[in-house]
Formats: structure tokens, C-alpha cells, sequence
């Protein structure tokens, strides 16, 4: 079946830096990834849908400037929490969508826990 | 617009009884459905969808669901419930043309031995 690999699954950052996470889908083309929130109540926020070889779509209330995504390949997409705070501590999803068909379902790499000291 | 309610945040349910996760959508135009159960910290692994023929939709580890057009529910079911199925459990829509995944809130069940 199809593979995504978001790494890191932990990392732990000073305040003020910048972190930065990959999203890898291991055997198919993705044109179309996700970017996903998760909050201590469970529920996934969308932040942003990233194309390959053109800017991410942010939804709203996002910072598309504090949250960088870059979709460089048809394989890679990244997410970069600049000057990261304590708040934005929290639990990062990718999805991937295959390219090509309108209908399957996405698929999801493992998360990435980010703590915020 | 598009939007998916799951009105219970958790069931509990005994082990080797029947379980029911209920999902209800709200769509323009037809829908596609997705199930997606998620373990404790990690990501969220596909194990049934609907997208077009009969209504009973078989799925990963003995789940299945059924589409009702008329009440637009998508009731996730299993006969047999196993400690293990215990996770987070969440029910998403789109639609044709419409890249995003619209996901419900998720319903934690819990099955106990």
C-alpha cells in the first residue's frame, strides 16, 4: 500500500527557533499534500494544502508566514514552523493525495510531536 | 459547504459485542466517505471508503459501513468488537472536484476485556 514518512516523529526546540518537517510519500507521485493540526481534544485542523511547484493554499486564521510550506518534488513537501513559541506546540499530520484519480483516499504520515521550551 | 458531525465523543463498548461509530455529513452533490482510525500518537490509517455502488462498504480489520443517502449517515460497524479496536475513530467526506477532506470531530471507543 501506499507509504508516507513524516520525519522527524519528536522534536523538542527552543523558543525563537525554527524547525522544520518532511513529508515524504515513498511510492507514489503526490501531487496534492495536506498539512494537518492536531489539538489535545483530537481534532484535526487542516492548515494548509501544498501543490507541487506552486504556493501552498493556507486556510484561514493560518500564518502562512510563520508556517512555511514548501512542495518542491513530487515525492517531498515540508513544513517549517518559524520562530516557534510554546503555543505552537502540538501533534503535525501530513496526507498525501496520489496523483492522478479524483476519489481515493489520502494517506497519512505518522505525525510529528513538537515541543516548544 | 461540506461537514461531517460525529455526536458521540466516545463509545464503550465490551469485548466480542457488536459496535456502532455513527457519522452524519452534509454535502452539495454526491459524497465520497472515508473511516480513518488513529493509535496514540501516531498518524491516521484508511480502513474503509464509499464512493459509488453498494451501500455496504467492507473495510480493514473486520470493519465495515453503511451509506444511508436518505438520513446521509455513514455508521462505521463492526460485529465483534476486540480490545484492540480501541482508538480514535474519525469519519470524513469530499466531493468530486473538491480536494479536501472534511473530517469530524472523532469518537474514541474504548472496548474493555
Amino acid at each position: 500500500g501506499a507509504v508516507v514518512s513524516q520525519h522527524p516523529s519528536r522534536v523538542i526546540c527552543k523558543s525563537g527557533t525554527s524547525v522544520k518537517i518532511e513529508c515524504r510519500s515513498l511510492d507514489f507521485q503526490a501531487t496534492t499534500m495536506f498539512w494537518y493540526r492536531q489539538f489535545p481534544k483530537k481534532s484535526l485542523m487542516l492548515m494548509a494544502t501544498s501543490n507541487e511547484g506552486s504556493k501552498a493554499t493556507y486556510e484561514q486564521g493560518v500564518e502562512k508566514d510563520k508556517f512555511l510550506i514548501n512542495h518542491a518534488s513530487l515525492t517531498l513537501s515540508t513544513l517549517t514552523v518559524t520562530s516557534a513559541h510554546p503555543e505552537d506546540s502540538s501533534f503535525y499530520i501530513c496526507s498525501a493525495k496520489p496523483s492522478g484519480g479524483n476519489t481515493g483516499e489520502l494517506f497519512f504520515g505518522e505525525g510529528s510531536r513538537l515541543t516548544v521550551l | 459547504a461540506q461537514s461531517v458531525a460525529q455526536p458521540e465523543d466516545q463509545v464503550n463498548v465490551a469485548e466480542g459485542n457488536p459496535l456502532t461509530v455513527k457519522c452524519t455529513y452534509s454535502v452539495s452533490g454526491n459524497p465520497y466517505l472515508f473511516w480513518y482510525v488513529q493509535y496514540p500518537n501516531r498518524g491516521l490509517q484508511f480502513l474503509l471508503k464509499y464512493i459509488t455502488g453498494d451501500n455496504l462498504v467492507k473495510g480493514s480489520y473486520g470493519f465495515e459501513a453503511e451509506f444511508n443517502k436518505s438520513q446521509t449517515s455513514f455508521h462505521l460497524k463492526k460485529p465483534s468488537a476486540l480490545v484492540s479496536d480501541s482508538a480514535l475513530y474519525f469519519c470524513a467526506v469530499r466531493t468530486l472536484g473538491f480536494q479536501k477532506l472534511v473530517f469530524g470531530t472523532g469518537t474514541r471507543l474504548l472496548v474493555s476485556p
